[in-house]
C-alpha cells in the first residue's frame, strides 16, 4: 500500500534559519504530492503541491521538489519566521482509483525569536 | 468566505449520548471526507463520499455513521459516544474525480470530549 514517512519532530530553529523537513513516500505509479500546514487550533491548509516528477511546488517562501528517483518531497525554506511555527504534513494522492490521500504523521516546527 | 464550515466547534458528551457533526462546503466539490486527529496518530479517515449519493468506509469507521445530504453537506453521527471517540474531527472536501492532483480544503475542526 501507499505510505508517507516524515522526520519526527519537533524541529526547533531560530528565526532566519534554514528549514528542511524530510518526506519520503512509497506508492505505485505517479502520485501527486502535497504539503499541508496546520496552525494551532485550526484545520490543515494546503501549502504547496507537485503533480509530476521534477515539478517544484512553491508558496509563501516554502519550496519542495518532486524527486521520483529518491521518492522524496522535502520541504525547504530559506529563512523561517516565528509565524511559521506550526505542524507540517506531507501527503500523497494516488494516480488512480478513489484518489484518497495518504498523510504523514506531521512534523512540528517551533521557531524562536 | 468560500470554504468548509463545521459545527459545532466544541462539544462535551456523556458516554452513551448521541450527536451529529455537521459539515457544509460552498465550492461545488464532488468529494467530501471525515477525519479524526489524535496525538501521535496523525489523520485517520473515518468515512468519505466520492460523489453525491455515495459513501464509503475509511480506516476507522466503527462507531460512526454518515449521510451525504446533498452535494454541499456531509454529516457524521455518533450513535452512542464512547471515551475512545474523544478527538478532533475534521471535514474536508476536494474536486478529486478525474485526477489526484487536487488538494483538500479542510474545515476548522470540532473538538469533541466524551466523559
Amino acid at each position: 500500500g501507499n505510505s508517507v514517512t516524515q522526520m519526527e519532530g519537533p524541529v526547533t530553529l531560530s528565526e532566519e534559519a534554514f528549514l528542511t523537513i524530510n518526506c519520503t513516500y512509497t506508492a505505485t505509479g505517479y502520485p501527486s504530492l502535497f504539503w499541508y500546514v496546520q496552525y494551532p487550533g485550526e484545520g490543515l491548509q494546503l501549502l504547496l503541491k507537485a503533480t509530476k516528477a521534477d515539478d517544484k511546488g512553491s508558496n509563501k517562501g516554502f519550496e519542495a521538489t518532486y524527486r521520483k528517483e529518491t521518492t522524496s518531497f522535502h520541504l525547504e525554506k530559506g529563512s523561517v519566521q516565528v509565524s511559521d511555527s506550526a505542524v507540517y504534513f506531507c501527503a500523497l494522492t494516488p494516480s488512480g482509483g478513489s484518489y484518497i490521500p495518504t498523510f504523514g504523521r506531521g512534523t512540528s516546527l517551533i521557531v524562536h525569536p | 468566505n468560500a470554504g468548509v464550515t463545521q459545527t459545532p466547534k466544541f462539544q462535551v458528551l456523556k458516554t452513551g449520548q448521541s450527536m451529529t457533526l455537521q459539515c457544509a462546503q460552498d465550492m461545488n466539490h464532488n468529494s467530501m471526507y471525515w477525519y479524526r486527529q489524535d496525538p501521535g496518530m496523525g489523520l485517520r479517515l473515518i468515512y468519505y463520499s466520492a460523489s453525491e449519493g455515495t459513501t464509503d468506509k475509511g480506516e476507522v469507521p466503527n462507531g460512526y455513521n454518515v449521510s451525504r445530504l446533498n452535494k454541499r453537506e456531509f454529516s457524521l453521527r455518533l450513535e452512542s459516544a464512547a471515551p475512545s471517540q474523544t478527538s478532533v474531527y475534521f471535514c474536508a472536501s476536494s474536486e478529486a474525480r478525474t485526477s489526484g492532483g487536487y488538494g483538500y480544503t479542510f474545515g476548522s475542526g470540532t473538538r469533541l470530549t466524551v466523559v
